[in-house]
């Protein structure tokens, strides 16, 4: 099975804040890495697939990058919605996600 | 839109099995594959299995092996997802997610049902 470890596991920043969560697999997983936001008592939302590609409907200031075993998502510009738990899922198999990122407001 | 609409929430004693549905609208029902995902109280998500209403194709988690079942009502476009031997720990929120690349295999889910709570408890 394939591991996903996401640093950090908490993270408090500011409104207009650029912030950048990592996720990294324990086997190479080229690009099957997707990213999902998540509100309290709300269902998963998917923000990006394929480690790059932006949802229809996401923000432009959502960005994500990496290949093989190290990824990251990038917020520039952080804007009050955007505080939430963040997740990565891999799909090279079994899918498996991170444990989560909780962004919380300074 | 696509839709997913599932079941109500669930109290089960420890032992039971519970049984969860999954309704599809808004789109073809056998072009995309169903995941299901699971998340304890303040926990994070962990998968249990994928299942292809085009071909009956399903996966399971390893750990799921054995206790848990997904099948379909094509005609009704609802996925089903029955978990056997509840324990305490199997007490969560269960999610049913579009699979968003198609039929043929589980990759990223672009879109999720509400959840249903399911509570195991004597």
């Amino acid at each position: 099975d394939i591991q996903l470890t996401q640093s950090p596991s908490s993270l408090s920043a500011s409104v207009g804040d650029r912030v950048t969560i990592t996720c990294r697999a324990s086997h190479t997983i080229t690009t099957y890495l997707h990213w999902y936001q998540q509100k309290p008592g709300n269902v998963p939302k998917l923000l990006i697939s394929e480690a790059s590609s932006l949802q229809s409907g996401v923000p432009p200031r959502f960005s994500g990058s990496g290949s093989g075993t190290e990824f990251t998502l990038t917020i520039s510009g952080l804007q009050p919605e955007d505080f939430a738990v963040y997740y990565c899922q891999q799909s090279f198999s079994t899918p498996s996600f991170g444990q989560g990122t909780k962004l919380e407001i300074k | 839109q696509v839709q997913l609409v599932q079941s109500g929430a669930e109290v089960k004693k420890p032992g039971a099995s519970v049984k969860v549905s999954c309704k599809a609208s808004g789109y073809t029902f056998t072009d995309y594959g169903i995941t299901w995902v699971r998340q304890a109280p303040g926990q994070g998500l962990e998968w249990l299995g994928w299942f292809s209403p085009y071909n009956n194709n399903r996966n399971y988690a390893q750990i799921f092996q054995g206790r848990i079942t997904m099948s379909t009502d094509t005609a009704a476009s609802t996925v089903f997802m029955e978990l056997r031997g509840l324990r305490s720990d199997d007490t969560a929120v269960y999610y049913c997610a579009r699979e968003g690349s198609g039929w043929s295999r589980y990759n990223w889910f672009d879109a999720w049902g509400q959840g249903t709570l399911v509570t195991v408890s004597s």
